[in-house]
């Protein structure tokens, strides 16, 4: 089946530092999946941060980066400088495109010290 | 977001009934039921497009959602059981191909005594 692996958490990083969360996934009956990060600010709910639909383009929101490579089934996030702010749980996702169904993988929890 | 309102947003249960409800102002055709228990990612329970259920995962039977226009969902809840403590998130979606990324409510945190 379908299945998504990310960082295990937590991950601190001091401000102003760079961040790498790695994301791998699996789509064993789709060639081509589509990918997101989403992440969850404490106290609120899901939020698509970016998505890529389509191999070897890259994704940007709010500083952060995501690059889809399919020789390596990875979907790494990245940025070059965070804040206290970024801190949440990121999850990377894999979507079908038929059916929208959505796969999560476990989250990572960010915690950036001032 | 704003633009999915989910009520209540806290909710502490004994063994009763009670719903949640989920109204989406986007204009969008798809409406989700997802679970999230601590320490989880969140999971499918329940998808309509069009009003239509197309697809019900394996939750239990004591959960029952209801579709009774496209920009409202609810999720009816008998008979609560401790391991339906979580937070649950309804979402929306303009349909359910050519890549649609749902956009998530707030999210509902149900505790059971």
């Amino acid at each position: 089946g379908d299945s998504v692996t990310q960082t295990e958490g937590p991950v601190t990083v001091s401000e102003s530092e760079s961040l790498i969360i790695n994301c791998t996934y699996s789509a064993t009956s789709i060639a081509y999946p589509n990918l997101f990060w989403y992440v969850r600010y404490p106290g609120e709910g899901l939020q698509l941060l970016l998505k890529v639909i389509t191999a070897g383009q890259k994704g940007s929101s709010r500083g952060f980066e995501a690059t889809y490579n399919k020789e390596t089934t990875s979907f790494h996030l990245q940025k070059a400088s965070v804040q206290e702010s970024d801190s949440a749980v990121y999850y990377c996702a894999l979507g079908r495109n038929s059916n929208n169904r959505i796969f999560f993988g476990d989250g990572t929890q960010l915690v950036v010290k001032p | 977001n704003t633009k999915i309102t989910q009520s209540p947003r806290y909710l502490i249960l004994g063994r009763a009934n009670k719903s949640l409800e989920c109204e989406q102002h986007l204009g969008h055709n798809a409406m989700y039921w997802y679970k999230q228990s601590a320490e989880k990612p969140p999971e499918l329970m329940f998808l309509y497009n069009l009003k239509q259920l197309i697809r019900n995962e394996t939750v239990p039977s004591r959960f029952i959602p209801e579709c009774p226009d496209s920009s409202k969902l609810l999720l009816h809840i008998s008979a609560v059981d401790p391991e339906d403590s979580a937070v649950y998130f309804c979402a929306s979606s303009h349909g359910t191909v050519n890549n649609q990324a749902p956009l998530f409510g707030e999210g509902t945190r149900l505790s059971v005594l």
